[in-house]
């Protein structure tokens, strides 16, 4: 059965470093996400992606956050310059072979960014 | 204020019961989504529904559009169906709204 995959699992860094998380969606998809979840809280939507270009973004999406598509079969988000309270658990999920956003989403097992 | 909210906050019940998790939310959608995440922290979607009532083995799920409310059933539980379930409401816009999700235990 198709599923999503992220790359790392884990992912420790320095606060001040960028990281990049990795996503491979389910092939025929056409909408793909970005979560997060702090430890112990909620899961908070980061942003969807489709057709190339960003359809919307949560306000925690600010301009330290980008997400790109560089090949068509990865969908990676970027934190450019970390901070301690960017450590969470980051989802992805792929969704929509009919073009509709309203389809059920399949998503990644998950890094846990690690910032120290 | 959330969007989202959920009850109870955590459900303990004896396997066997038949179990109803509550989601209610205060914004216009197009759809909402029943979640589940299991303890190591993945999360699978069970169902995804913008009217009427779903069914899958023994989840079912329902939604009231009018009174902005949506129910998932489990019946006859099980231990296996340990885990924090949680909705999340996608909004017209394509807006995600998380609940703080209810976590279940079933004891044997």
């Amino acid at each position: 059965e198709p599923e999503v995959t992220q790359t790392p699992s884990h992912q420790v860094t320095q606060m001040g470093q960028e990281v990049i998380l990795r996503c491979v969606p389910i092939s025929n998809h056409l909408y793909f996400y970005w979560y997060r979840q702090i430890l112990g809280q909620k899961v908070e939507f980061l942003v969807s992606f489709y057709n190339n270009e960003i359809s919307e973004k949560s306000e925690i999406f600010d301009d330290q956050f980008s997400v790109e598509r560089p090949d068509g079969s990865n969908f990676t988000l970027k934190i450019r310059s970390t901070k301690l309270e960017d450590s969470a658990m980051y989802f992805c999920a792929s969704s929509g072979t009919s073009g509709r956003a309203v389809d059920e989403q399949y998503f990644g097992p998950g890094t846990r960014l690690t910032v120290t | 204020k959330n969007e989202v909210e959920q009850s109870p906050q955590n459900l303990t019940a004896q396997e066997g019961e038949f179990i109803t998790i509550n989601c209610s939310y205060s914004v216009g959608i197009s759809a909402l989504h029943w979640l589940q995440q299991h303890p190591g922290g993945g999360i699978v979607s069970l169902f995804m529904l913008s009217s009427g009532k779903k069914k899958h083995g023994r989840l079912i799920a329902t939604i009231n559009i009018q009174e902005k409310h949506s129910s998932l059933h489990i019946t006859a539980s099980h231990p296996r169906d340990s885990a924090v379930y949680i909705c999340a409401v996608l909004r017209r816009g394509n807006q995600f709204y998380f609940g703080t999700g209810t976590s279940l235990t079933v004891i044997p």
